[in-house]
């Protein structure tokens, strides 16, 4: 069964440095999210992109973050200047464009990161 | 505000056994719910969607219910195994056009053998 990849599964970094966190949707999906969770708390919608646009983004998803479809398969995540508060784990998902609201979104295992 | 609200926090149950989770929301306008399962570690997966229309839905050893006009849903695990032991997390989505996604905090569920 198709799956959604994301790469790296850990990513540390230095407080202020620059981060993408890199995402393989399903190939013939194409609607594409964004979602973090910090440790212990629930899931957090950050981002959806749509027909390379975003179509929708939430509170958290400020100047410090974008997301680039660069080819046909990618899907990244940039944040500039990471700030300790960034630490959590990332999530992308992917679902099919037939029926929006009834298809199944996609996760995948997600990114851990970890700002020091 | 809208919210997901999941009861209970967490719940542990003999293997074989049945249990019933529940999930109250707030969410409006309401496109449709959803139950997913999260293994820690792991992404969350999808087990059922219902529009408004829908009251009842079924995944295998999984059937989830919903009733729209008091914004209740639940999910039932019959004969319940060693591997459903995750996070059952109750997902609503408010808007139709780009399928934002409320996730709910989850419950989390332990069977023991």
């Amino acid at each position: 069964e198709p799956e959604v990849t994301q790469t790296p599964s850990h990513q540390v970094t230095q407080m202020g440095q620059e981060v993408i966190l890199r995402c393989v949707p399903i190939s013939n999906h194409l609607y594409f999210y964004w979602y973090r969770q910090i440790l212990g708390q629930k899931v957090e919608f950050l981002v959806s992109f749509y027909n390379n646009e975003i179509s929708e983004k939430s509170e958290i998803f400020d100047d410090q973050f974008s997301v680039e479809r660069p080819d046909g398969s990618n899907f990244t995540l940039k944040i500039r200047s990471t700030k300790l508060e960034d630490s959590a784990m990332y999530f992308c998902a992917s679902s099919a464009p037939q029926g929006l609201g009834n298809q199944p979104q996609h996760f995948g295992d997600g990114t851990r990161l970890s700002i020091l | 505000k809208n919210q997901v609200e999941q009861s209970p926090q967490s719940l542990i149950i003999l293997e074989g056994k049945n249990c019933t989770l529940q999930c109250n929301y707030t969410v409006s306008p309401f496109s449709n719910l959803r139950w997913y399962k999260q293994d820690t570690g792991r992404g969350p997966v999808s087990l059922t969607i219902m529009t408004f229309s829908e009251n009842t839905k079924s995944n295998g050893r999984y059937t989830a219910t919903l009733d729209a006009d008091t914004k209740q849903s639940s999910l039932h695990i019959t004969a319940s195994q060693l591997s459903d032991s995750a996070s059952y997390i109750c997902v609503v989505s408010g808007n139709y056009n780009t399928d934002k996604l409320i996730f709910g905090t989850g419950t989390r569920l332990q069977v023991f053998p």
